[in-house]
């Protein structure tokens, strides 16, 4: 099976960097994403790596380590809108398996 | 340009009536994606269609059929509804049916089932 574990939550402070990490165990996968989603609305793309290292955009960045079996997520100078549910996601194939997931507050 | 649009937004229904969710994806899009939502966890895969055929099924009974149309719109039906169906129901658009494409998700229906 393929499953994907992430904290169930994480507090920060407006203006400060948060890492929000995923494990996972899976047999294969294409890429690793990274998913936004406020109050259950519908989930945004954040960021996608395709290979090990770090990608950036923006605010965001995110890591990969298939030796590992790991990947994370960094989110630079809080902003109170960041706070959300946080997913990272693989595609084993045409769809796409989600974590748990990871609520993060930001505080002021 | 419209995102993915879905219809109706909310939905009640009682166990054992059967319900009929809508999508349609952003222009261009062909294949269209459905995920189930329920409350505190990760959306889960039920279906995937690209070009009207079935291209990938997730781990759901048969209750839970879905079609593509000509336009790439898509219908997912689930009859006999239970209690455990309450969620929300997310559909996402991509352009193809690559395993790296983005997804495209809508704002979703929430079904609560009585």
């Amino acid at each position: 099976g393929q499953s994907l574990e992430q904290p169930s939550e994480v507090t920060a402070v407006e203006g400060a960097i948060v890492q929000i990490n995923c494990t996972y165990q899976t047999s294969g996968f294409y890429g690793l994403s990274w998913y936004q989603q406020h109050d259950g609305g519908a989930p945004t793309f954040l960021s996608y790596n395709a290979l090990d290292g770090l990608e950036e955009t923006g605010r965001f960045s995110s890591f990969l380590s298939r030796s590992d079996s790991y990947g994370y997520l960094l989110l630079q100078e809080l902003q109170m809108k960041d706070s959300a549910s946080y997913f990272c996601a693989v595609s084993p194939t045409n769809k796409l398996i989600f974590g748990t997931g990871t609520l993060l507050a930001v505080q002021p | 340009d419209a995102g993915v649009t879905q219809s109706p937004t909310h939905l009640i229904k009682t166990r054992g009536q059967h319900v009929t969710l809508r999508c349609s994806p952003i222009s261009g899009h062909k294949s269209v994606s459905w995920y189930q939502q329920v409350l505190g966890q990760g959306p889960q895969f039920i279906f995937q269609y690209y070009e009207k055929e079935e291209r990938g099924r997730g781990n759901f009974p048969d209750r839970f059929s879905a079609r593509q149309f000509p336009n790439y719109s898509s219908e997912l039906n689930v009859n006999a509804l239970l209690l455990g169906d309450s969620a929300l129901y997310l559909c996402a658009s991509s352009p193809i049916v690559g395993a790296t494409d983005t997804q495209y998700f809508g704002p979703g229906t929430r079904l609560t089932v009585l």
